[in-house]
């Protein structure tokens, strides 16, 4: 079975700090994703990346970054966590973009 | 406005009951998603689908291409069935998936 692992489940930060989401999956795909979701929202598309090293925004990068040294990880980063920015975060990965997305457990950020 | 909507928001149903959720999308689609979402976040794939129809066990999906519409059917279904149920959409270029905003199910005993 395919394992996407996200480093926290819960994770208190404080304005102004720098975050950093970590994700990795064992199934050597090339696709991953970051996605927030947030009540009556949906999930939303933050950044994603088809490759080590490729990166693409997506509906809402604004406030993130991404980094994609290695096939397995891909790391969301809030360069200036802001109080709009406590969300549930979702990291997905696939095989092939037309396969389907196998997703973490989620990390559930609070920025006080 | 969303790509995907479904309906019912909030769903409520006593044990054994048969469940429908609908999912209408407005893009092109190369497939159609349906997951679910227990209470602590991780989210589980249950079907993938093009055309048809597919079964596993209680649930059953259907999908109308020239409708643009979706129907995720659970019979007799169970509390342990209470997740959310969200819809996605493969978009035709790029592979990206829609999302709907969920349907929360509960189901009491």
């Amino acid at each position: 079975d395919v394992k996407v692992t996200q480093s926290s489940r819960y994770l208190v930060k404080r304005t102004g700090e720098k975050v950093f989401l970590e994700c990795v999956q064992d199934m050597d795909h090339e696709n991953m994703f970051w996605y927030r979701q947030d009540p009556g929202l949906g999930l939303r598309l933050i950044y994603f990346s088809y490759d080590v090293k490729m990166k693409e925004k997506g509906d809402i990068p604004e406030g993130y970054s991404v980094s994609r040294e290695k096939k397995e990880r891909f790391s969301l980063i809030l360069e200036s966590a802001s109080t709009n920015q406590t969300s549930m975060y979702l990291c997905a990965s696939s095989r092939g973009v037309y396969q389907p997305q196998h997703f973490g457990d989620g990390t559930r950020l609070s920025i006080l | 406005k969303n790509e995907v909507e479904q309906s019912p928001q909030n769903l409520t149903a006593q044990e054994g009951e048969f469940i429908t959720i609908n999912c209408s999308y407005s893009v092109g689609i190369s497939a159609l998603h349906w997951l679910q979402q227990h209470p602590g976040g991780g989210i589980v794939s249950l079907f993938m689908l093009s055309s048809g129809k597919k079964k596993h066990g209680r649930l059953i999906a259907t999908i109308n291409i020239q409708e643009k519409h979706s129907s995720l059917h659970i019979t007799a279904s169970h509390p342990r069935d209470s997740a959310v149920y969200i819809c996605a959409v493969r978009g035709s270029t790029l592979g990206r998936l829609y999302f709907g905003r969920g349907t929360q199910l509960t189901v009491w005993p």
